[in-house]
């Protein structure tokens, strides 16, 4: 069975500084996937890294997805209130479309 | 743009009540997905289908039925409502199965049983 083990669950950061949330596994996946999902919302489309070490910036936040496919990474740069939410990483759980979800790491950035 | 639109958005049931979620998407994916999301467990697969008239079993099947009847939507059944249904209720879409598409979601259903 393949599982996502997401860390830290929950985060309470003030404006401006550094964090970085990790995402592992004892499975290689094909590719990850990470999420943002806001109160009352389903979850929206972050990135999705899919070569092993490759490297993905998006603004303030960076991705990274480990050379053997097993673990990634989402920091962020200079947290913004804006940035408060749940961060949600996926690997593909197979041939139909399925996914695989890490359980999620709440975010609070406090201005 | 509606994309994935999922009714109702709140429900509460009684113990033994049954009742259908509805889902619908108007991007005419292909897959459809049913999941729940449950505090600190994350999003755990219901059941998915990959085509109109197909459904499959995923992690979390027990006490649930699906049916694609139309390509459009996806409807998650539950014949008689448990306490250990009360959830969040998401449903998802896809064109296709590459590795790099997004799944696309709702806003969710959120049922509570008592």
């Amino acid at each position: 069975t393949q599982l996502l083990e997401q860390s830290p669950q929950f985060l309470s950061i003030q404006e401006g500084e550094n964090l970085t949330v990790y995402c592992n596994s004892s499975s290689v996946f094909s590719s990850l996937q990470w999420y943002r999902q806001e109160p009352g919302e389903g979850p929206v489309l972050l990135v999705t890294v899919v070569t092993g070490g490759e490297v993905k910036k998006l603004k303030r936040l960076t991705f990274q997805f480990g050379d053997a496919r097993k673990d990634s990474s989402l920091h962020i740069t200079a947290a913004q209130p804006g940035d408060t939410g749940l961060y949600l990483c996926a690997g593909d759980g197979g041939s139909q479309g399925n996914l695989i979800f890490g359980k999620g790491t709440k975010l609070s950035v406090k201005p | 743009n509606a994309g994935v639109t999922q009714t109702p958005k709140f429900r509460v049931l009684k113990t033994g009540q049954s009742m259908t979620l509805l889902c619908a998407q108007d991007m005419n994916h292909e897959y459809m997905y049913w999941y729940r999301q449950d505090p600190g467990m994350g999003l755990r697969l219901i059941h998915y289908s990959v085509g109109e008239g197909t459904t499959a079993k995923g992690e979390v099947p027990d006490g649930y039925n699906v049916s694609r009847l139309k390509k459009q939507n996806f409807l998650l059944g539950l014949e008689s409502a448990a306490p250990s249904q009360t959830s969040v209720y998401f449903c998802a879409s896809i064109q296709a199965t590459r590795y790099n598409q997004p799944q696309h979601f709702g806003d969710g259903t959120r049922l509570s049983i008592l």
